[in-house]
């Protein structure tokens, strides 16, 4: 029972251009969603997160937008640099609690 | 600051046997979770100690067991090993009872043959 998806296994993008994840999710009841960055041979490292009550949050270069109706939530990229090439992993949990995690997609940014 | 130590970082095992897992959480973190991430899925969640009891647990067989000690630090147990078990294991700590603001460790890469 995958109750937080990634359907695109992959992504290649131009440095410089943006990068957008998808992710999208069954439970209504998450309220607390994360972005997790993976390289090889590492293990996941937080990148940015969302609480339902928002609809966006930015940290730098990272934004990410959850659309609640929709249960899809985003990670924007804007620019893209080779450093950014890894898995990222979306996450949801309720206030905090169990995570369940996606499949990953593996960005590959093209200098 | 060491972060999310795991030991050790490769085991290679049989069917059948048992193997214990080893996690020291970072510094100031006294919450751990465990989670399994098998080839090309995202991580699982196994379970959660917090003050040495285990507080939430996915959805995996009694086969798999844990312990949290006093300095926070924890094991986490498999028992009856099946091929299927073969997978990356991951520690992650937190400051406080929820999971927000995991920090992970490199894991443990579970071979079972």
């Amino acid at each position: 029972d995958q109750q937080v998806k990634q359907n695109s296994p992959s992504l290649s993008v131009q440095e410089g251009r943006i990068s957008i994840l998808n992710c999208d999710y069954t439970n209504s009841m998450f309220d607390y969603f994360l972005w997790y960055k993976k390289y090889p041979a590492e293990g996941p490292t937080f990148l940015i997160s969302i609480s339902s009550i928002k609809d966006k949050n930015e940290d730098g270069r990272f934004t990410v937008f959850l659309n609640k109706s929709a249960k899809h939530l985003s990670l924007h990229i804007v620019p893209s640099q080779p450093g950014d090439s890894a898995v990222y992993f979306c996450a949801a949990s309720v206030t905090g609690n169990q995570f369940y995690f996606g499949t990953g997609t593996s960005l590959t940014v093209i200098p | 600051d060491a972060g999310v130590t795991q030991s050790p970082t490769h085991l290679i095992k049989t069917r059948g046997q048992q193997v214990t897992l080893r996690c020291s959480p970072k510094s100031g973190h006294d919450t751990v979770s465990w989670y399994q991430q098998a080839l090309g899925q995202g991580p699982q969640f196994i379970f959660q100690y917090y003050e040495e009891e285990e507080r939430q647990r996915g959805n995996f067989p009694d086969r798999f067991s844990g312990h949290q000690f006093p300095n926070y630090s924890s094991e986490l147990n498999v028992n009856a090993l099946l091929l299927g078990d073969s997978a990356l294991y991951l520690c992650a700590s937190s400051p406080g009872r929820f999971g927000a603001g995991q920090v992970f460790g490199p894991g443990t890469r579970l071979t079972v043959l």
